[in-house]
């Protein structure tokens, strides 16, 4: 298996403009998990889905982010508009889950967005 | 507040040394787990503990759980300039299947 795909890798652009984070997660994982990183807040969880049904999304900062999934081989992160404080890392994570015994999570090389 | 709180958030050693990070938590947990992030990189699964275990052996990695004073450690021993990287216990609290990520120590290993 080729592991969580992320893309882009590297994303810039600029305030207000719409952006796009894509993922697809690990064949067979029942669970997707969406987090932000940045030096000053850490890891922050974002949203979560299993079996495709976003679970929890307390942790999407605003309406300007949303997220989808609408198959399981494939979800997205979406922020419109873009502002210069949602410059960060972007990490894409999937999960067997717990009824499988294991809760590990397997996560996506990231997307370092920029918007100037 | 997090979950998870590392200590100490940055720890700088020579190769050979053994390196130890800790982990506090604030509620009862099902596992814990290490994980390890390289610069400009996903983070990478190293170790789960359960609730029931007291110490588990990876490699050069061994892990300690306390569940009585809601903590864990991380040591890893002979260490070697690729071990430099960010280390993070995540807890699993039964709250759905999240894991919450505390913030973190930062280990350079000088060759």
């Amino acid at each position: 298996d080729a592991g969580v795909i992320q893309s882009p890798r590297h994303e810039v652009t600029e305030m207000g403009q719409e952006v796009t984070l894509r993922c697809k997660p690990i064949s067979g994982h029942d669970y997707l998990f969406w987090y932000r990183q940045t030096m000053m807040r850490g890891l922050e969880l974002l949203i979560y889905f299993n079996n495709n049904v976003p679970i929890d999304d307390s942790g999407m900062p605003e309406d300007r982010f949303s997220a989808k999934m609408p198959n399981a081989s494939f979800s997205t992160l979406k922020i419109q508009p873009s502002e210069p404080r949602d410059s960060a890392v972007y990490f894409c994570a999937s999960s067997p889950g717990a009824l499988a015994g294991l809760n590990t999570q397997y996560f996506g090389p990231g997307t370092r967005l920029t918007v100037l | 507040s997090q979950q998870g709180e590392e200590d100490p958030q940055a720890l700088s050693i020579q190769e050979g040394e053994n390196a130890t990070m800790n982990c506090s938590y604030k509620t009862s947990i099902n596992n814990l787990q290490w994980y390890r992030q390289n610069s400009g990189r996903g983070l990478v699964h190293l170790i789960l503990i359960r609730s029931n275990e007291r110490e588990k052996h990876s490699g050069r990695l061994r892990v300690t759980l306390d569940t009585s004073k809601k903590s864990s450690s991380l040591l890893i021993t002979a260490s070697r300039a690729a071990d430099t990287a960010s280390y993070f216990c995540a807890t699993d609290t039964n709250a759905g299947n999240m894991l919450t990520f505390g913030g973190g120590t930062r280990l350079m290993v000088k060759p």
